[in-house]
């Protein structure tokens, strides 16, 4: 149990284009997703959180117009990159928290690998 | 923001030693969760502890939740090459909601 996927694992695309990551949860509700970016060798770092129905949450320094965040069901999000350059190149990494499970755990998707030409 | 200061960096061990690991913070946690990540996909849950003091094993992994709420450490007995990767230690201190992250440690493990 407890799985999440995320659709595509790799993308390449052109700077100036924009492209979705989708995030979904496999086997259980999640009402609050999680959107982290990984530069290589360092630490996950928290980018917004995804609330079913409701806006995204950004962290301090986060462009909300940049990465655009949609959470329209219980078991998927989106997250957009517009106009994506190439510092915007990274590895994007979702978790979900289960609804009906303890409030701390976060189960994270496989990732996916964003490079921008 | 919070930090969580993880230790050591790096390992590189021969398999078959044991692997000792820990995070420490300067505010109280009140959950510390140990992440393991192979290179190019998401972060897997090991070992969740949620009381202080609470000892936890998953296999050849074990976990303590440090009695002070600061600290825990994650050991692994009798490592094998696939114990590779980076582990993180992670954990939302008290009143703040979201997974901090710590540094994470690459570990190496040679036949």
């Amino acid at each position: 149990g407890a799985v999440v996927s995320q659709h595509p694992s790799w993308v390449i695309c052109k700077s100036g284009t924009s492209v979705k990551i989708e995030c979904r949860s496999l086997d259980f509700q999640a009402t609050t997703m999680f959107w982290y970016r990984q530069f290589p060798k360092q630490s996950l770092m928290l980018m917004a959180t995804s609330n079913e129905g409701s806006k995204a949450t950004y962290e301090q320094g986060v462009e909300k117009d940049k990465f655009l965040i949609n959470h329209a069901s219980l078991t998927l999000s989106t997250l957009t990159v517009t106009s994506a350059h190439p510092e915007d190149s990274s590895f994007y990494i979702c978790s979900a928290r289960d609804t009906g499970g303890p409030d701390n755990e976060q189960f994270f998707g496989p990732g996916t690998r964003l490079t921008v030409l | 923001g919070q930090q969580l200061n993880q230790s050591p960096q790096s390992m590189f061990i021969q398999e078959g030693e044991d692997v000792s690991m820990n995070c420490t913070s300067s505010s109280i946690f009140n959950t510390w969760l140990w992440y393991k990540q192979d290179p190019g996909e998401g972060p897997v849950l090991l070992i969740a502890l949620y009381k202080a003091g609470e000892l936890t094993s998953n296999g050849r992994l074990t976990a303590q939740f440090g009695i002070t709420r600061k600290d825990s450490f994650l050991n692994i007995s009798a490592s094998i090459p696939s114990d590779v990767g980076i582990y993180f230690c992670a954990g939302p201190p008290f009143n703040y909601g979201k997974l901090t992250f710590g540094q994470g440690t690459i570990l190496t493990v040679h036949p």
